[in-house]
């Protein structure tokens, strides 16, 4: 089945730019779709399409998929901006989603 | 604005059964996707399975095949998923997911669009 790897925890100071990686084996051809979840609520859409934001997302989150890479850059961090990152795709081989295990994104 | 509203909150005993419900609101297409997503306490999120109203035809995550049933109402926008055998590892919030993302009346297939807020099930004896 397809694996989705990202890093567990990501550290950054208020204004400073968070970067958080989704690997997965040649992910650059799949559509990349990023959700956060802050503490006590559901999951809420923020990138899709590996780079669209719904309406009402800030421009400080911008998303970019190439290799085995998909990446999410949060610039000038805020602390609403603490939460809970999954990236989220569509494996064809299986017809499944596959999730990444989360990244939790501590603003210090 | 599309709108996912879940059945209540679920404590079961072991080895029995449960049923969640979902339904959609502010979009009427049955091509789009609805997905059963769970998350157990402290833990990431974990695709359990899905089906597409207007084939009917459900897929189901390995994990859970023989145990998990997905329906979609014929004609609504309604889908409901009963697990059975339950056991204390499947104590989780469980989300019903609907592949699909509005901007204005333009609706696109966009995975994960939209989210329902979440049924809390406990299964404890």
């Amino acid at each position: 089945s397809y694996v989705l790897t990202q890093p567990p925890s990501v550290s950054v100071a208020p204004g400073e730019t968070a970067t958080i990686t989704c690997g997965g084996n040649n992910i650059g051809s799949k559509s990349v779709q990023w959700l956060q979840q802050r503490p006590g609520q559901a999951p809420m859409l923020v990138i899709y399409y590996n780079s669209d934001r719904p309406s009402g997302i800030p421009a400080r989150l911008s998303g970019s998929n190439s290799g085995n890479t998909a990446t999410l850059t949060i610039n000038k961090v805020e602390a609403g901006d603490e939460a809970d990152y999954y990236c989220h795709v569509w494996d064809s081989a299986s017809d499944h989603r596959v999730f990444g295990g989360g990244t939790k994104l501590t603003v210090l | 604005q599309v709108r996912l509203v879940q059945s209540g909150t679920e404590v079961k005993r072991p080895g029995s059964s449960v049923r969640v419900s979902c339904t959609a609101s502010g979009s009427t297409s049955r091509s789009m996707a609805m997905n059963w997503v769970r998350q157990a306490p402290g833990q990431g999120l974990e695709w359990m399975g899905g089906i597409t109203p207007v084939f009917g035809v459900p897929q189901y995550a390995q994990e859970f095949q023989g145990r998990l049933t997905i329906t979609a109402d014929e004609f609504t926008t309604s889908v409901s998923m009963e697990l059975r055998s339950l056991r204390s590892q499947d104590t989780a919030i469980y989300y019903c997911v609907r592949d699909e993302y509005c901007r204005s009346s333009d609706c696109y297939n966009v995975l994960g669009g939209y989210w329902g807020q979440g049924t809390q099930v406990t299964v404890a004896s």
